[in-house]
């Protein structure tokens, strides 16, 4: 089983909608939690930490089930800049490394 | 630069040649880190480095893979006797500090090889 799992997707969605993408992680030690976005044939880079409480940056939503290990991330009101794979990230172990999920592709369309 | 810099960005060898990747970080991150990301798939931890040292190398595939990092800056990938199945796209990435801070990595655009 892999450490870190999501829908691999692609979700197609329009301008405007919400959508929902989860992931599960294995290790329950895990202690941090992160979303980072690839577009097409570019370097990953950090969305947004995922904390406790859940947390909230303008149409962005995370939110974290200890209980489940299960991180989710919400997006409403959809922009075409959107469209990108969304990489769930989880720390793990004692030396500091970050545990890629397979990320899960958004297409938002007009 | 101001950012995380690799070459080359593009690496065509044949099989069973060595290939060298270089990791230029941003200046004085200490933290410096190795994934590989094949067609469609998430990345795949390679090693960690914390100023010169490797601390973690659970990730390196085989021995036919190496990493080094002098003056806790630029930091050399080495393939040995590549095979196909070592394609991917290489990423460096840096941190300030240890990834446990803020979970913030900035990556280079990425070496992408290609194994004939």
């Amino acid at each position: 089983r892999k450490e870190v799992e999501q829908d691999p997707g692609p979700f197609n969605v329009p301008e405007g909608a919400t959508v929902a993408f989860n992931c599960t992680y294995s290790n329950s030690a895990s202690q941090s939690f992160f979303w980072y976005r690839q577009d097409c044939r570019k370097e990953p880079k950090l969305l947004m930490s995922v904390y406790s409480s859940g947390n909230e940056d303008g149409r962005f939503t995370a939110q974290l089930n200890r209980a489940s290990q299960y991180i989710s991330l919400l997006i409403r009101d959809s922009k075409l800049s959107d469209s990108a794979t969304y990489l769930c990230v989880v720390l793990s172990g004692g030396y500091n490394k970050l545990i890629f999920g397979a990320g899960t592709r958004l297409a938002v369309h007009p | 630069g101001a950012g995380v810099s690799q070459s080359p960005s593009n690496k065509v060898t044949e099989k069973g040649k060595d290939v060298e990747l270089r990791c230029d970080p941003i200046s004085g991150h200490t933290a410096l880190y190795w994934y590989r990301q094949s067609l469609g798939q998430g990345l795949e931890f390679l090693i960690y480095f914390q100023g010169n040292s490797a601390p973690d190398k659970s990730g390196l595939p085989s021995d036919r893979f190496s990493a080094e990092r002098t003056g806790g800056s630029v930091s050399t990938l080495t393939i040995q006797r590549t095979q196909q199945e070592d394609s991917a796209v290489y990423l460096c990435a840096s941190s300030l500090g240890p990834a446990t801070s803020t979970g913030e990595l900035f990556f280079g655009e990425g070496s992408r090889l290609t194994v004939l």
